[in-house]
């Protein structure tokens, strides 16, 4: 089955650290992959994707074929980044495979 | 533009009682996927409509239905409910076709579901 692995439940970083949520991928082409953000009490919401290659309030994420990866980096963590994040891989028509998200805890 | 609208957004059926949960999508987007999200299991794909046909379907009893209608509105119905089926149901519309861009994702704010 194409997936996605998000290996860390709960990551927790101090403000002003960098931060890295992991996701790998088994996929034997090559994958779109999305990481997509919830916030407390807000609807889920896309960051970035790897298609697009841009940066989202600091984010960045590389797509890894060698080490079938697309780890989310942010170099500073802020307060605000506290929230769910789902890695994600579009499958035919609307279907998306949802790693099972790692919730980020910003220290002040 | 408006986003994706589901509507309730807080539901309490007692078991075995059946429910209907209705999404309006973005206007334009022909596609709406339905998830599952709970904490234990995360995010899990109900079945995806486009052009008011089911395009795919997700592991889940035939308890689990829905429809989409011209307009693109989708509803969801459980039947027989179980306390298990206690989650938060989300809505997702896009246009659906293509890749790159087009595949784009957008939710509605979920209807929470608790079966008491």
């Amino acid at each position: 089955a194409q997936r996605v692995t998000q290996p860390e439940k709960l990551l927790s970083v101090f403000k002003g650290a960098p931060v890295e949520l992991k996701c790998n991928y088994s996929y034997s082409g090559s994958p779109e992959l999305f990481w997509y953000v919830q916030y407390s009490r807000q609807r889920l919401q896309l960051l970035l994707r790897h298609i697009s290659r841009e940066s989202i309030k600091g984010f960045t994420a590389d797509l890894n074929k060698g080490e079938t990866s697309f780890h989310l980096k942010k170099p500073f963590a802020q307060e605000e980044d506290s929230a769910m994040y789902y890695c994600a891989r579009p499958n035919t028509g609307n279907q998306f495979y949802f790693g099972t998200g790692t919730s980020l805890t910003v220290i002040p | 533009k408006a986003g994706v609208t589901q509507t309730p957004r807080y539901l309490i059926k007692t078991r075995g009682q059946q429910v209907t949960l209705s999404c309006s999508p973005i206007s334009g987007h022909r596609s709406v996927s339905w998830y599952q999200q709970t904490p234990g299991q995360g995010l899990q794909f109900l079945f995806e409509y486009f052009s008011e046909t089911q395009r795919n379907k997700g592991n889940f009893p035939g308890r689990f239905s829905g429809r989409q209608f011209s307009n693109s509105r989708s509803e969801m119905n459980v039947s027989t409910l179980e306390l298990g089926d206690s989650a938060l149901y989300l809505c997702a519309s896009s246009f659906g076709q293509g890749e790159g861009l087009n595949t784009e994702a957008f939710f509605g704010q979920g209807t929470r579901l608790t079966v008491v």
